[in-house]
């Protein structure tokens, strides 16, 4: 069975300052991918960063990068410059099947961010 | 990009009653999409694997007959809450995946709806 874990309930990052959030995950398959989602309040998934498992370099997006340690089965995100913009719920997901069309997806808990002036 | 349209974004219900929430992709043809339900401080959950033109593929412990299904067509599927209860009150959100784009980051989610069952 398939597993996403994210170990941070919560963390206060300073504006401009970098923050890394902990993603690992667990699948026997050998194909999958790997998302970050962002949420603020209102409740839209915002898409950040993908990461297909086949892919050997690290995912970036603006200041998103992905930390792909296949080997260690982690994913964890790095947002850079942080922003008063970037407090929200951040969600770790990995696709958990190749069948249904590859949509579907198993989420972390997720990481709920602050940033701080 | 892709964009999916969830409607409504609020509803407010009487306990015993229905509700209906639409899930729409706007400029691509989905014929499987995804229903999750996200309580309060908690993550999304998959209730559901829509799929066009057959019946739904309901995860575990998730009763079939108290949220019902439909996807009739290529770019809509909704779910429908019947004889809803204050505990139903969460917020629903449905997924869809542009197959024309290939794998990959593909896979465009909803707005949302909070439904509140009172």
């Amino acid at each position: 069975a398939q597993k996403i874990t994210q170990t941070q309930p919560g963390m206060f990052v300073q504006e401009k300052e970098a923050v890394t959030l902990d993603c690992t995950y667990d699948t026997s398959d050998q194909s999958y991918g790997l998302f970050w989602y962002k949420q603020p309040s209102s409740g839209e998934m915002i898409f950040l960063i993908y990461q297909g498992s086949y892919d050997e370099q690290n995912a970036t997006e603006g200041r998103y990068s992905l930390n792909f340690q296949k080997a260690r089965k982690s994913a964890n995100l790095v947002i850079s410059a942080s922003q008063l913009g970037d407090s929200a719920m951040y969600f770790c997901a990995m696709r958990v099947s190749l069948t249904d069309s590859w949509g579907k997806l198993q989420f972390g808990a997720g990481t709920q961010v602050v940033v701080t002036p | 990009g892709a964009v999916v349209s969830q409607h409504p974004s609020w509803v407010i219900c009487k306990s015993g009653t229905s509700v209906k929430i639409e899930c729409r992709s706007l400029d691509f043809q989905a014929t499987t999409m995804f229903w999750y339900r996200q309580f309060p401080k908690q993550s999304l959950m998959l209730m559901a694997t829509s799929n066009e033109g057959s019946k739904a593929t309901y995860e575990q412990g998730v009763e079939k007959d108290k949220f019902l299904i439909n996807h009739a067509s290529l770019t809509l599927s909704t779910l429908t809450v019947t004889s809803a209860h204050p505990e139903d009150s969460s917020f629903y959100i449905c997924s869809a995946r542009d197959l024309a784009q290939g794998i990959g980051n593909t896979i465009y989610f909803g707005e949302g709806s909070w439904l509140t069952v009172v």
